[in-house]
């Protein structure tokens, strides 16, 4: 069974302290992992796709990397309007319905 | 464009009543997409769409039923409300295979 599991389930950081969250997956062919941000009473709002492992991409202060079990999401020199639920999901194979398989996602507080 | 539009924002209902979900997209997206949020749950697949006139069944379908008569609208119906469908329901879309996802803004519904 297609599976996304998200570490830790809520963190607590110093502005300016980098961390890592962490999503791994369990699904029988990948067709993307894909990385979102979701604040408090708002739907979630894209941040990155990777396609394969090896992958990496940046925006400000985020880098989200992948492997073929797991996926990163860097965070350095946090700020505290970073602090939101950080959502994974991936699309598995096959493709043609697009589904996308949610992690239950990692809460993250900045504190200044 | 507005992207993704989610009405009413919130709503109460009684047991056993019913109501629309509506969802509207202008992006011309082909697929479209109906999750629930439950807390501590992630988002959990109800229905979707591939296109206009098609419709197939997500995660967690029962108790809910919906149309896609344009490309356009992706309305979520509830028939006789039940408490355990109090939840946060979000629609999404996107343009076709590979891409991201965009999400509105969610419904919180409340049955009592």
């Amino acid at each position: 069974e297609d599976q996304v599991t998200q570490s830790p389930e809520a963190l607590r950081l110093q502005e300016g302290e980098s961390s890592s969250l962490n999503c791994s997956y369990t699904v029988s062919g990948l067709r993307g992992l894909f990385w979102y941000r979701q604040d408090p009473g708002k739907g979630p709002e894209f941040l990155f796709t990777l396609y394969s492992a090896g992958e990496e991409k940046e925006k400000e202060r985020l880098k989200a990397t992948l492997t073929k079990k797991e996926s990163f999401l860097h965070i350095t020199a946090p700020k505290p309007e970073d602090s939101a639920t950080y959502l994974c999901a991936v699309r598995p194979v096959p493709y043609n319905t697009d589904k996308l398989i949610f992690g239950t996602g990692t809460r993250l507080q900045v504190f200044p | 464009n507005a992207g993704v539009t989610q009405t009413p924002k919130f709503r109460i209902l009684k047991i056993g009543q019913s109501m629309t979900l509506q969802c509207t997209q202008d992006m011309n997206h082909n697929y479209m997409y109906w999750y629930r949020q439950d807390p501590g749950m992630g988002l959990k697949l109800i229905y979707y769409s591939v296109g206009a006139g098609i419709t197939d069944k997500g995660e967690v379908p029962n108790g809910y039923n919906v149309s896609r008569s344009t490309t356009e609208d992706f309305p979520l119906r509830l028939e006789l409300a039940a408490p355990s469908q109090t939840s946060v329901y979000f629609c999404a879309s996107l343009k076709g295979s590979g891409t991201e996802a965009f999400f509105g803004q969610g419904t919180r519904l409340t049955v009592v």
